[in-house]
């Protein structure tokens, strides 16, 4: 079955690094995407990558996909206070390519102390 | 240009009454998703339409139907609604159906449905 899994609280301070971590089920999924939600907001692409990828970078997020273990994660680096949000994790699986399907997980809020 | 655009931003109805949402697409987007979202917890896919048509649905109960017009815009419509269908309701809009070629899914700042 399609299910996404996220831990859902990380608290850091200001200038370290945050990893936030996912797994999925789905091994045909195409597309993997990072999502940012900011209190009472829509959801904000973040980043994305493609299955037979193994890591993406684009400014201060690295995404890593380990696609044995189907684990995705999301680090970023020099966290800042506005980086305070929720996080999702999604799949666009295989299956669904057709549809336009999104799953996501429950969210991780991502605290940062000053 | 203008991202995903929703109307109403919130509103309130009581059980059994009937709402109606709408979503203007990015210009150029021919797919409109729409995604539940209750507190506390990660979007839940309702439907995908892609030139008017149905291409996907969801695990939800027929008092949910859906319609995209020639433009691309689509309203989402619930029928007798219950306590809770309280939620934001989101539309994402992507170029194409699917995933291929990297395209992407963008999704507007929702519509909050309270129903009481």
């Amino acid at each position: 079955g399609e299910d996404v899994e996220q831990s859902l609280f990380l608290s850091v301070r200001e200038g370290d690094s945050s990893v936030i971590n996912c797994t999925y089920t789905d091994s045909s999924s195409t597309y993997l995407y990072w999502y940012k939600q900011e209190p009472g907001a829509g959801l904000q692409l973040l980043t994305y990558i493609f299955s037979n990828m193994d890591m993406k970078q684009d400014q201060r997020l690295t995404v890593l996909l380990n696609k044995k273990d189907k684990h995705l994660s999301l680090r970023i680096a020099d966290t800042q206070t506005g980086d305070s949000a929720i996080y999702f994790c999604a799949e666009s699986p295989d299956g669904s390519g057709n549809t336009g399907k999104l799953i996501f997980g429950q969210g991780t809020t991502l605290q940062v102390k000053p | 240009d203008a991202g995903v655009t929703q109307s109403p931003t919130h509103l309130i109805k009581t059980r059994g009454q009937h709402v109606t949402l709408r979503c203007s697409p990015i210009s150029g987007h021919k797919s409109v998703s729409w995604y539940q979202q209750v507190l506390g917890q990660g979007p839940q896919f309702i439907f995908q339409y892609y030139e008017k048509e149905e291409r996907g649905r969801g695990n939800f109960p027929d008092r949910f139907s859906a319609r995209q017009f020639p433009n691309y815009s689509s309203e989402l419509n619930v029928n007798a609604l219950l306590l809770g269908d309280s939620a934001l309701y989101l539309c994402a809009s992507s170029p194409s159906p699917t995933g291929i070629s990297g395209n992407t899914i963008y999704f507007g700042e929702g519509s909050w449905l309270t129903v009481v």
